[in-house]
């Protein structure tokens, strides 16, 4: 079965503490791995899509990287602002229809 | 601006009704996928649409439906509402001509089922 599993739910850091946040999955065949930032009441904001291991793309303070079973999403100095839930999703390959499996989701708070 | 707009953004709703939730999007997009988010979960996937059809769903009863219109405008039907339907519905798209796939979400839908 199809399976995203993020760590750790809750992180908490002071402004300035770089940190990296975890996606581990499990799928028949990856077709993308997804990043997502939500805030609080708002729907989810495209960050990043990965293809394949080995690969690494970066925004402003947040770089993400991927390997054949997990996903890292490094926090480079950061500020009270990117504080927000991080979403990991893929979508396999086989799938119908363009399903994303999403994780449960990183909480961020980021205190100046 | 994400440039999908989702309609309306609280609902209030008594168990056992009937609740329709919409979608548009400024701009042409090859599909809509709706998705329910409970709180302090990630979204899942309830089905998507291409060119009007449905051509894929996830584990919802067939009392969620759905319907994609010509004008870029899509709709989420709940039929016999249930206490744990309550949740944030998300509608999200992705783009014409634009490979890889990004998806695209709109600001969501707050339903409350009392």
């Amino acid at each position: 079965e199809d399976q995203v599993t993020q760590s750790p739910e809750a992180l908490r850091l002071q402004e300035g503490e770089s940190s990296s946040l975890n996606c581990s999955y499990t799928v028949s065949g990856l077709r993308g791995l997804f990043w997502y930032r939500q805030d609080p009441g708002k729907g989810p904001e495209f960050l990043f899509t990965l293809y394949s291991a080995g690969e690494e793309k970066e925004k402003e303070r947040l770089k993400a990287t991927l390997t054949k079973k997990e996903s890292f999403l490094h926090i480079t100095a950061p500020k009270p602002e990117d504080s927000a839930t991080y979403l990991c999703a893929v979508q396999a390959r086989y799938n119908q229809g363009g399903k994303l499996i999403f994780g449960q989701g990183t909480e961020l708070s980021v205190k100046p | 601006e994400t440039g999908v707009t989702q309609s309306p953004t609280h609902l209030i709703k008594t168990r056992g009704q009937q609740v329709t939730l919409r979608c548009s999007s400024q701009s042409g997009h090859n599909t809509v996928s709706w998705y329910q988010q409970a709180l302090g979960q990630g979204p899942q996937f309830i089905f998507q649409y291409y060119r009007e059809e449905e051509n894929g769903r996830g584990n919802f009863p067939p009392r969620f439906s759905g319907l994609q219109f010509p004008n870029y405008s899509s709709e989420l039907n709940v039929n016999a509402l249930e206490l744990d339907d309550s949740a944030l519905y998300l509608c999200a798209i992705t783009l014409k001509d634009r490979f890889p796939y990004g998806y695209t979400f709109g600001s969501g839908t707050r339903l409350t089922v009392v």
